[in-house]
């Protein structure tokens, strides 16, 4: 079964400065792995999705994700954040032979002005 | 199409009452997952449903029961109202089969007083 680990809880970046929110997994087999945002007060929606193929994604509202083998990691970045992008941001492989989706503890964007 | 929706957005309870939340899925999901999220706890899995049999629970009090109805359309129930039932409620729908995605609805807040 797949886990993911996210590095940061907080990440407090300038405005019109690029982030990073990191993510690792641990897996032995095919690696799936998702970035859902979540906006305050809303429920949770996709960012962007590895399932396969090359390995940087692109994703809705400018973030991109690089799937890294060598290093069992699925960075999000941005390369300039907008005060908009103030959320929380969760890591998450598939829903499980479980039925259930084995969320990372999140990490909130905090946007500086 | 039309997203998942939860009803109402926002209940206010008092210690000791029941509460009923409900989600309706995107057109053509079976599946129908719900979370509890608080600051403390991050997300946590309740249960998932699938034609209209419970699949997996998570680690939750008896107080906290849901059903899916044939048109895939789920509710969820607490009982007996404690003040740490207080949280954000989301329902996700997926489709069956494959590496599978989850859709969010806004959200349920609950607050217990």
């Amino acid at each position: 079964a797949q886990s993911v680990t996210q590095l940061d809880s907080q990440v407090p970046v300038f405005e019109e400065a690029p982030v990073e929110l990191r993510c690792n997994y641990s897996s032995s087999v095919s690696v799936y792995l998702f970035w859902y945002v979540q906006y305050p007060n809303q429920g949770l929606q996709l960012l962007l999705k590895y399932l396969s193929g090359s390995t940087l994604v692109k994703g809705i509202n400018g973030f991109e994700a690089e799937f890294n083998k060598s290093q069992t990691s699925f960075h999000l970045r941005k390369p300039s954040v907008h005060i908009s992008d103030t959320a929380e941001y969760f890591c998450a492989p598939p829903m499980d032979s479980n039925y259930q989706l084995i969320w990372g503890a999140g990490t909130k964007l905090i946007i500086k002005p | 199409k039309a997203g998942v929706t939860q009803t109402p957005r926002y209940l206010i309870k008092t210690r000791g009452q029941q509460v009923t939340l409900s989600c309706s899925p995107i057109s053509g999901h079976r599946s129908v997952s719900w979370y509890q999220q608080t600051p403390g706890q991050g997300l946590q899995f309740l249960f998932e449903y699938f034609s209209e049999t419970q699949r997996n629970k998570g680690n939750f009090p008896g107080r906290f029961s849901g059903r899916q109805f044939s048109n895939s359309r789920s509710e969820m129930n607490v009982s007996t109202l404690e003040l740490g039932d207080s949280a954000l409620y989301l329902c996700a729908s997926s489709r069956v089969g494959g590496v599978v995605e989850a859709f969010f609805g806004q959200g349920t807040r609950l607050t217990v007083v």
